[in-house]
């Protein structure tokens, strides 16, 4: 069974300095995709970046990126420049391509994230 | 446009009471989601649709009743809950290609959900 975790439950970081947010999964499959979803207090679960496991290039949305390393089973985000509004849960979830009818995502226990000014 | 509205944003009910919470979508999607999320956890999938038909139920009491009755609007009838059952339930949706989800799911803003 696939298995997401997240290491850091909590982590702290001053406004405008970088943070890198830990995750490793576990599968047997080849093909899959992984996700960071931010959770800000307001409670919408947001997308924050996506990745496919079949690309080689590390995804990035303006100061979100990842490090994405297969072998390792590692997905580590990258917050830079880090804004009050980054304040939130992280999630890192996991879903299988073509997992049939159930698109299940597999989050991982998360890390709340304070940005201190 | 990726939104995903949920009403109502609270609700507070007793253990005896008929309620429901409603998730509209308007961005042809085909595939619907129920979530259940206590604080400080992750989401806990409940329930999914396809082309408006019951796909996955993950063991949920039948004191919960999903409900499918168009491609955009969701619905999850609640009964005879208890105070356990005390949580943010989340709405997701997502597009379907060849009859199978596609990866992206998009969550709405959650209805946070008190039981007395």
């Amino acid at each position: 069974a696939q298995t997401v975790t997240q290491s850091q439950p909590e982590m702290s970081v001053q406004e405008a300095e970088t943070v890198t947010l830990s995750c490793t999964y576990d599968t047997s499959e080849s093909n899959y995709y992984l996700f960071w979803y931010k959770q800000p207090p307001s409670r919408q679960m947001i997308l924050v970046i996506r990745q496919e496991a079949y690309k080689q290039q590390n995804a990035t949305e303006n100061r979100f990126s990842v490090n994405f390393q297969k072998a390792a089973k590692s997905f580590s985000l990258k917050i830079s420049d880090s804004q009050l509004g980054d304040t939130a849960m992280y999630f890192c979830a996991f879903r299988e391509t073509y997992g049939g009818a159930t698109n299940k995502l597999i989050f991982g226990t998360g890390t709340l994230l304070a940005v201190q000014p | 446009d990726t939104e995903v509205t949920q009403t109502p944003k609270h609700l507070v009910m007793g253990m005896t009471n008929k309620k429901s919470l409603k998730c509209e979508q308007h961005m042809g999607h085909r595939a619907m989601y129920w979530y259940k999320q206590k604080a400080k956890k992750p989401p806990e999938l409940m329930f999914v649709y396809s082309y408006e038909k019951l796909s996955i139920n993950e063991s949920v009491p039948s004191r919960f009743s999903p409900e499918c009755p168009n491609s955009s609007l969701l619905n999850l009838h609640l009964h005879a809950l208890q105070p356990e059952d005390s949580a943010l339930y989340l709405c997701a949706s997502s597009p379907l290609r060849d009859r199978e989800p596609t990866d992206t799911q998009y969550f709405g803003p959650g209805t946070r959900l008190t039981v007395l």
